[in-house]
């Protein structure tokens, strides 16, 4: 596609299951970064992929939070035993090696009850 | 204190009306400076990228980094109805960490025909 492309769109979950979150970048992207976007924190940074190299996961607010990237291409953001503070927008972006414009999805919004 | 500081208005003004958005921050490494605008339940759209302190004009748009003072500034002219939307300042340190922005909370603006 023509953008970078998110699904599901909206995720309803219980607390304590598990959530899988997809994004499939611009073609031709090698950086690929995940963010969150919350009421009471704004967007904050979660994960950056850059093409093989080891990913920047300094965001990741806690180890029940976890990413992967397969092929250099699709990536999967996977939540465990959600709880009601994971409720938010993620969103993905992709950008060139050169990173000077970072195009970003339309998000999953994810609700945990 | 948040790294970058970013009054959230709400700002409302009439069509045609110049429109000045600004930030803050407190972290002399960040080089890369950028403004997003956000629609309603859309994701955020790079409108402005610019690098180190200066000016930089696209159309009806333009920001100003003075990295003196630590102020990044986006101008607005002739605004429109369509201009309605949540801004959003960004930042990064750059090199390795180009892609991990750090968001300002967003200003919401409104602008009435």
């Amino acid at each position: 596609g023509a953008g970078v492309s998110q699904s599901p769109s909206n995720k309803v979950t219980e607390k304590g299951k598990d959530v899988e979150l997809r994004c499939d970048p611009i073609s031709g992207h090698t950086a690929l970064y995940w963010y969150r976007q919350s009421l009471g924190q704004g967007l904050e940074f979660l994960i950056y992929f850059q093409g093989n190299s080891a990913p920047d996961k300094s965001g990741l607010p806690s180890d029940r939070f976890s990413a992967e990237r397969t092929g250099g291409s699709v990536s999967t953001l996977t939540i465990q035993r959600t709880q009601q503070e994971d409720s938010a927008v993620y969103l993905c972006a992709s950008s060139t090696r050169s990173g000077n414009t970072i195009y970003f999805g339309e998000g999953s919004w994810l609700t945990v009850v | 204190q948040k790294e970058v500081e970013q009054d959230p208005g709400p700002l409302s003004v009439p069509e045609g009306a110049i429109v000045s958005l600004n930030c803050t921050y407190s972290n002399s490494a960040f080089q890369y400076f950028m403004w997003y605008r956000q629609y309603s339940r859309k994701g955020p759209e790079l409108l402005m990228y610019t690098y180190s302190s200066g000016n930089k004009e696209d159309g009806r748009f333009t920001a100003q980094v003075d990295k003196s003072s630590k102020y990044i500034s986006l101008f607005i002219r002739d605004s429109q109805p369509s201009d309605s939307a949540t801004y959003l300042c960004a930042m990064s340190a750059g090199g390795t960490s180009y892609g991990k922005l750090t968001f300002g909370q967003g200003t919401i603006l409104t602008v009435h025909p």
